[in-house]
């Protein structure tokens, strides 16, 4: 079975512009979330999607946003990047079945300069 | 609200040895706790994965145990190795599958 991919891999972007970063999850996993890691604030969740909808948010501005399509792939898109937008993007999918184990992409390196 | 903290930040050790990574968390109301692995740069392995009604799980070398009482989980990894020299990262899911991670104990294991 395919683990979670994202694409892309890394991604430079300029203050002030906007960037969509995209999940396919495992194949029958239906919910999708996505966090942000940097070296000073670790790992922290930004939100969750089931079945196309947003269960769960994260304490991020409205900047951050993402959406679920109707084959679970998810996509976040950050707008008016900032320097401190500049992380590892995070995106895990589960099946929401017996245990809740979350199965983690490669993530998205995004710098903004 | 929820907060995990993991002790010790750091840890080198020579190959062969047991070791123990330790993670705290505040609030007991856990759905599981996992345990994941990250190596420099990359996404996240999971390790092992304890729910909220078990004491411990193991996978080969690593063993983890669930005390929800307390808020602690332990990592025990036996006859450390250098390919086992990494980040590793426990994380208490919250009902929702909300994860809450600590900040991580970077591992070096020397030859």
């Amino acid at each position: 079975k395919a683990g979670v991919t994202q694409t892309p891999r890394y991604l430079i972007k300029t203050r002030g512009q906007q960037v969509t970063l995209s999940c396919s999850p495992i194949s029958g996993h239906r919910s999708v979330s996505w966090y942000q890691q940097t070296p000073g604030q670790g790992l922290q969740f930004l939100f969750e999607y089931f079945s196309e909808t947003q269960r769960n948010k994260g304490n991020f501005p409205g900047r951050f946003s993402g959406r679920q399509f109707s084959n679970s792939r998810s996509e976040m898109n950050v707008s008016t990047l900032e320097l401190g937008d500049s992380a590892l993007y995070l995106c895990a999918s589960s099946s929401l079945t017996g245990a809740y184990e979350q199965y983690f992409g490669p993530g998205t390196r995004l710098t903004v300069t | 609200k929820q907060e995990v903290t993991q002790i010790p930040a750091a840890l080198s050790v020579p190959e062969g040895e047991n070791l123990v990574l330790n993670c705290s968390f505040t609030d007991s109301a856990i759905y599981n706790l996992q345990w994941f692995r990250q190596d420099p740069g990359k996404g996240l392995t999971s390790l092992l994965l304890i729910q909220s009604s078990q004491r411990e799980q193991t996978s080969g070398r690593l063993n983890a145990s669930l005390d929800k009482s307390s808020g602690r989980s332990t990592l025990y990894i036996a006859a450390s190795q250098p390919g086992d020299s990494a980040t590793y990262l426990c994380a208490a899911a919250l009902f929702g599958g909300k994860l809450i991670f600590g900040q991580g104990t970077e591992l070096s294991v020397k030859p």
